[in-house]
């Protein structure tokens, strides 16, 4: 399984950009990173996916560099309502076609007034 | 569409006590499993199931058994539960085939064994 590494921890003040960073050196061709986020012990909510180009929708923008060895999710706004837990995950391709979410330990965002 | 619907939302079980989890979805997903979340820890995959009558282990399965016998629904049954399997269970379902799809992810069950 291709591993994510996230920092434990972030603070960032409200309005600003939040930047969370994720390293996943050995991700493999194929393999997308996926980001979710948890909220306050919700079930995990999907937040945004990339394969190699950069995207972007509604809730955030996602950078993923050229070697595709690390990227960085950015939250352009941030508002109190974005603390949460966010989890970088890379995708892997299980047993009969089924797709496995490797959850790693996350980056708690406390986004502070 | 109600999305992924896990119920009960909180249990209290005697150790040895047997009790379903139930998870429900009206989306259709051909893909749905069960995760554990412990305190400090991300979450980790019990079982989970490519669509109906498949299911199979994830990384950890002990102490649990699943069943698929529609698409709609994919409970998580503990037979005899231990301490140890206190925690918040997730179920979570996925559109079938593909790598471009999200998971939905239910709200949770909190369950607690004494």
């Amino acid at each position: 399984d291709a591993k994510t590494t996230q920092p434990p921890s972030m603070d960032c003040a409200e309005g600003r950009a939040a930047n969370l960073p994720c390293n996943h050196s050995t991700i493999s061709g194929n393999e997308y990173v996926y980001w979710y986020r948890q909220i306050h012990s919700q079930g995990p909510q999907y937040i945004i996916h990339g394969l190699k180009n950069n995207e972007t929708n509604e809730m955030a923008s996602l950078i993923i560099t050229e070697d595709r060895k690390s990227s960085t999710l950015i939250l352009p706004h941030a508002t109190l309502r974005d603390t949460a837990v966010y989890y970088c995950i890379v995708r892997v391709l299980y047993i009969q076609g089924a797709q496995k979410l490797v959850f790693g330990q996350g980056t708690r965002l406390t986004i502070n007034p | 569409n109600a999305g992924v619907t896990q119920t009960p939302k909180f249990q209290v079980l005697k150790t040895g006590q047997s009790m379903t989890l139930q998870c429900a979805q009206d989306m259709n997903h051909e893909y749905m499993s069960w995760y554990r979340q412990d305190p400090g820890m991300g979450l980790r995959l019990i079982h989970y199931s490519v669509g109906a009558g498949i299911t199979d282990q994830g990384e950890v399965p002990n102490g649990y058994n699943v069943s698929r016998s529609t698409t709609e629904d994919f409970p998580l049954r503990l037979l005899s539960a231990a301490p140890s399997q206190t925690s918040v269970y997730f179920c979570a379902s996925r559109p079938t085939g593909g790598w471009n799809t999200e998971a939905f992810f239910g709200q949770g069950t909190r369950l607690t064994v004494v």
